[in-house]
């Protein structure tokens, strides 16, 4: 079936701009989770929904990061007011949900979208 | 707070070889550890979960194994093909969190 899909491949904007990024998780998986990619840092975890429980956010750098997942599928991350060091490749994943079966936690991540801030 | 190392940064071996990746993990109440592999450019592919629970796992050509009396983790390639080269990271989940501690990864060049 389909895999993770994230939109725009590449975004640049400039210095105090506002953006969104979109994320379709695998039809089915209740979980969804966003990280970031930055040169010599690593992968980075920012936020983690699970179905209709309240998301763990405590992976967000600042408060002008927020992300939200309607319906339990879609989910946008918005950066507002973005800055030079916010530039990376921002990764989507989701997964079945946690039930302790390989299957079920195993993540599948997106292409990812590259984020160049001006 | 759970940290994941994987040493060295980068290895190049010819084609044919057998290899191991290394990954080291500080925290050894870990739920469970999944090694990725990420072509330039492209997201990461998942290879293979290995639960706590577990102390291998086996897709092919590959294996990977856990200790987590010593917070170690490999992944082992036999018979390594061009078509192997890439990045591979290995990532680590603490059991009552749902995120994934990554290494840092180390790239991967097997040469024909």
């Amino acid at each position: 079936g389909a895999g993770v899909s994230q939109s725009p491949s590449n975004k640049v904007t400039e210095k105090g701009k506002d953006v969104e990024l979109r994320c379709d998780p695998i039809s089915g998986h209740t979980a969804l989770y966003w990280y970031r990619q930055s040169l010599g840092q690593g992968l980075e975890f920012l936020i983690y929904f699970q179905g209709n429980s309240a998301p763990d956010k405590s992976g967000l750098p600042s408060d002008r990061f927020s992300a939200e997942r309607t319906g339990g599928s879609v989910s946008t991350l918005t950066i507002q007011r973005t800055q030079q060091e916010d530039s990376a490749v921002y990764l989507c994943a989701s997964s079945l949900g946690t039930s302790g079966r390989a299957r079920a936690d195993t993540q599948y991540f997106g292409p990812g979208t590259r984020l160049t801030v001006l | 707070k759970q940290e994941v190392t994987q040493i060295p940064a980068a290895l190049s071996v010819p084609e044919g070889e057998n290899l191991v990746l290394n990954c080291s993990f500080t925290d050894s109440a870990i739920y469970n550890l999944q090694w990725f592999r990420q072509d330039p450019g492209k997201g990461l592919t998942s290879l293979l979960l290995i639960q706590s629970s577990q102390r291998e796992q086996t897709s092919g050509r590959l294996n990977a194994s856990l200790d987590k009396s010593s917070g170690r983790s490999t992944l082992y390639i036999a018979a390594s093909q061009p078509g192997d080269s890439a990045t591979y990271l290995c990532a680590g989940r603490q059991g009552g969190s749902e995120k994934l501690v990554f290494g840092k990864g180390t790239k991967l060049t097997v040469n024909p």
